[in-house]
């Protein structure tokens, strides 16, 4: 069992759609939950990060994390085509560990 | 936000070659950086953690004799495929966490390198 695993998509929505992100993970041991989104030929930058379960917002971007189930999502609201591109889920046991990352869900959004 | 650099952004080389990529941190020092390598349509796969001072630690099935690493100050580690080949052809990325003041210690990521082995 690969320690994250992620739905590859790809996942095409129309625009202004809500999107939802979805990863499992098997290691109990990690506390520090990210999203990164990849445009291609680019490296990822960091969305958003979660420390242990809970929810955080930030303006159209939400991030949940289960650690009970150790199942954490992204919803995208109000989606636009700029917000095509590969989105990464990622996980850490420290904020100084090397971070581990699911295989990532390619995502268009049509105008 | 911190700024970390690759150079070269592309490199082309002929099998049997070895290539030299750098990781830079522009504006902060790093202790420890990460270098990753992502084939096509794939995620990241984390290769190796570079410790500055000390030995970089691989992760199992990646071969410490092909894949050197030196983190040779604060703000450079160095990547070096040595004899490649047309397999190892791949984007190449490295971060560099950055303490922040918060819980989290966010890690940047360089633009990556993308090697094709001829």
């Amino acid at each position: 069992q690969k320690e994250v695993e992620q739905d590859p998509g790809p996942l095409s929505v129309p625009e202004g759609a809500i999107v939802s992100l979805n990863c499992t993970y098997s290691n109990s041991a990690f506390q520090y939950f990210m999203w990164y989104r990849q445009y291609s030929r680019k490296g990822p930058e960091l969305l958003m990060y979660t420390y242990s379960s809970g929810n955080k917002e930030d303006g159209r971007f939400t991030a949940q994390v289960d650690k009970s189930s150790k199942y954490i999502s992204l919803f995208i609201r109000d989606s636009q085509p700029s917000d095509s591109a590969t989105y990464l889920c990622a996980m850490a046991k420290t904020s100084y560990d090397k971070v581990i990352f699911g295989p990532g869900t390619s995502l268009s959004v049509i105008p | 936000g911190a700024v970390v650099s690759q150079h070269p952004s592309w490199v082309i080389c002929k099998s049997g070659t070895s290539v030299k990529i750098e990781c830079r941190s522009l504006d902060f020092q790093a202790t420890t950086m990460f270098w990753y390598r992502q084939f096509p349509k794939q995620s990241l796969m984390l290769m190796a953690t570079s410790n500055e001072g000390s030995k970089a630690t691989y992760e199992q099935g990646v071969e410490k004799d092909k894949f050197l690493i030196n983190h040779a100050s604060l703000t450079l580690s160095t990547l070096t495929v040595t004899s490649a080949h047309p397999e190892d052809s791949s984007f190449y990325i490295c971060s560099a966490p950055q303490p922040s003041g918060s819980s989290y210690n966010e890690q940047f990521f360089g633009p990556g390198t993308r090697l094709t082995v001829l």
